[in-house]
C-alpha cells in the first residue's frame, strides 16, 4: 500500500480556507485517494474521495494533479468545529483490494481559532 | 436508520485477561472491519469480515480474533491481554456491492485500558 506523508499539524482562523497537502509518491494505478476526519474519542468520518483532477462535495474539495503523487484537501471557510485530525489514505478500492482495509498514517491535527 | 454502535464504551482489564468487544453494524451493511487506535496514532487495521467470513487481516497476532453474525453484528475477542493492547478499538461497517469503493462508517469506539 502506498505510504502517505502529511504535515503533523496546522493552525488556522475561523473563516479562512485551509489546504492540507498529502504526498503519496508510490501511488499505484488502481489506488484511490480518500480523506477522513476524526474528532477526539470518535471514529473517523469519511470526507471525500477522488482518483484524479478535482472532486467537490458539500464540505470539501480534493485537488489531484496529473501525476497523482500528491493531493490537497481544501476546506473552505473553516469554523471552530473543524478542529480535528485529518487523515489522507491511499489504496485500491473493492472488497478484495485495499479499499476496505484502510491504512491510516498519523494524520494532520488542524486547530482552528477565533 | 441507526448508525454503527459499539459496546461497552469503556473497559478496564488486567494483563492476561480476555476481553470481548461488540459492534452493531449500520442497517443493511454486510461488511465489518475492526481497527486499533493507540493514543496519538492513526487507526490500525486488525481484520475484516464479509458475510460472516474473515476477508483480510492486518499485522495482529492470533490472540486477536473475531466473529460476524448473520445479522451482521460483530465481536472482537482479545486473549491474554498485554499492556500494549490499551487503545481505542473502532468498528466500521460498509455495504459491498462490487463497486470500486465502499465508504466505511465508524462507530464511536471502545476505550480499553489494560493494567
Amino acid at each position: 500500500l502506498a505510504k502517505t506523508t502529511q504535515p503533523i499539524s496546522m493552525d488556522s482562523y475561523e473563516g479562512q480556507e485551509v489546504n492540507i497537502t498529502c504526498s503519496h509518491n508510490n501511488i499505484a494505478t488502481n489506488d484511490y485517494i480518500t480523506w477522513y476526519q476524526q474528532f477526539p474519542s470518535q471514529g473517523p468520518r469519511f470526507i471525500i474521495q477522488g482518483y484524479k483532477t478535482k472532486v467537490t462535495n458539500e464540505v470539501a474539495s480534493l485537488f489531484i494533479p496529473a501525476d497523482r503523487k500528491s493531493s490537497t484537501l481544501s476546506l473552505p471557510r473553516v469554523s471552530l468545529s473543524d478542529t480535528a485530525v485529518y487523515y489522507c489514505l491511499v489504496g485500491e478500492g473493492g472488497l478484495t483490494g485495499g479499499g476496505n482495509k484502510l491504512t491510516f498514517g498519523t494524520g494532520t491535527q488542524l486547530k482552528v481559532e477565533l | 436508520e441507526t448508525g454503527v454502535t459499539q459496546s461497552p464504551t469503556h473497559l478496564i482489564k488486567t494483563r492476561g485477561q480476555q476481553v470481548t468487544l461488540r459492534c452493531s453494524s449500520q442497517s443493511g451493511h454486510n461488511t465489518v472491519s475492526w481497527y486499533q487506535q493507540a493514543l496519538g496514532q492513526g487507526p490500525q487495521f486488525i481484520f475484516q469480515y464479509y458475510r460472516e467470513e474473515e476477508n483480510g487481516r492486518g499485522n495482529f497476532p492470533p490472540r486477536f480474533s473475531g466473529l460476524q453474525f448473520p445479522n451482521y453484528s460483530s465481536e472482537l475477542n482479545v486473549n491474554a491481554l498485554e499492556l500494549d493492547d490499551s487503545a481505542l478499538y473502532l468498528c466500521a461497517s460498509s455495504l459491498w456491492q462490487g463497486s470500486s469503493y465502499n465508504e466505511q462508517f465508524f462507530g464511536p469506539g471502545t476505550r480499553l485500558t489494560v493494567l
